[in-house]
């Protein structure tokens, strides 16, 4: 079974940073482009950066170009977003998504439960 | 990377047909067969019901099916049950190693 579980999340003030995981298991996770997607409360989905299977291919969503880096370990199965400068804005629910083909972004196919992030002072 | 738009909300009543549509640009719906649709309930995560345009993932009921013509994509549900009530969202791959939403449009079956 296909398990993706975030955390890393929590009140932050804003200019700060976090850093969220995604611990995935259930399938083989070096062989997909994995997403980070948030949603904030009441809103609608907003995609937020995704690396390829290799990391050879990163994409950023302009909101977040140059505030937030994504990163994975497939030896732990494990996918990454490190947060810088964090705004009132990036307050949402932060999902962990799997792609369906190794480069993406294109189709997500699992996603996790998310974790709740927070920017206030 | 402007977000697609889709109506904000649809409607029909059970047994019904209804058609969600999803509008961008060459640059993202129009320029790939890429397109995406989510079925979300409240407090839920996304679901994925479509994939590349057209093609339903295992387990995801015949009812739903997807269509593209031009730069609009379009959702249609088909014999519209009340477990269909939900949050409805597209994406489209927009190039760059970049991915774009709809707004989502809410489903109400009557």
């Amino acid at each position: 079974e296909v398990q993706l579980v975030e955390s890393g999340g929590g009140l932050v003030q804003p200019g700060r940073s976090l850093r969220l995981s995604c611990a995935a298991s259930g399938f083989t996770f070096d062989d997909y482009a994995m997403h980070w997607v948030r949603q904030a409360p009441g809103k609608g989905l907003e995609w937020v950066s995704g690396i390829s299977w290799d990391s050879g291919k990163i994409g950023y969503a302009d909101s977040v170009k140059g505030r937030f880096t994504i990163s994975r370990d497939n030896a732990k199965n494990s996918l990454y977003l490190q947060m810088n400068s964090l705004r009132g804005g990036d307050s949402a629910l932060y999902y962990c998504a799997k792609d369906r083909y190794r480069s993406g972004p294109l189709h997500f196919d699992y996603w996790g439960q998310g974790t709740l992030v927070t920017v206030s002072s | 990377q402007s977000a697609l738009t889709q109506p904000p909300s649809a409607s029909g009543s059970p047994g019904q047909s209804v058609t969600i549509s999803c509008t961008g640009t060459s640059s993202d719906v129009g320029g790939y067969n890429y397109v995406s649709w989510y079925q979300q309930h409240p407090g839920k995560a996304p679901k994925l019901i479509i994939s590349e345009v057209t093609k339903r993932p295992s387990g995801v009921p015949d009812r739903f099916s997807g269509s593209k013509s031009g730069n609009t994509a379009s959702l249609t549900v088909s014999g519209l049950q009340a477990e269909d009530e939900a949050d409805y969202y597209c994406s489209s791959y927009a190039g760059s190693d970049s991915l774009v939403f709809g707004g989502g449009t809410k489903l109400t079956v009557l």
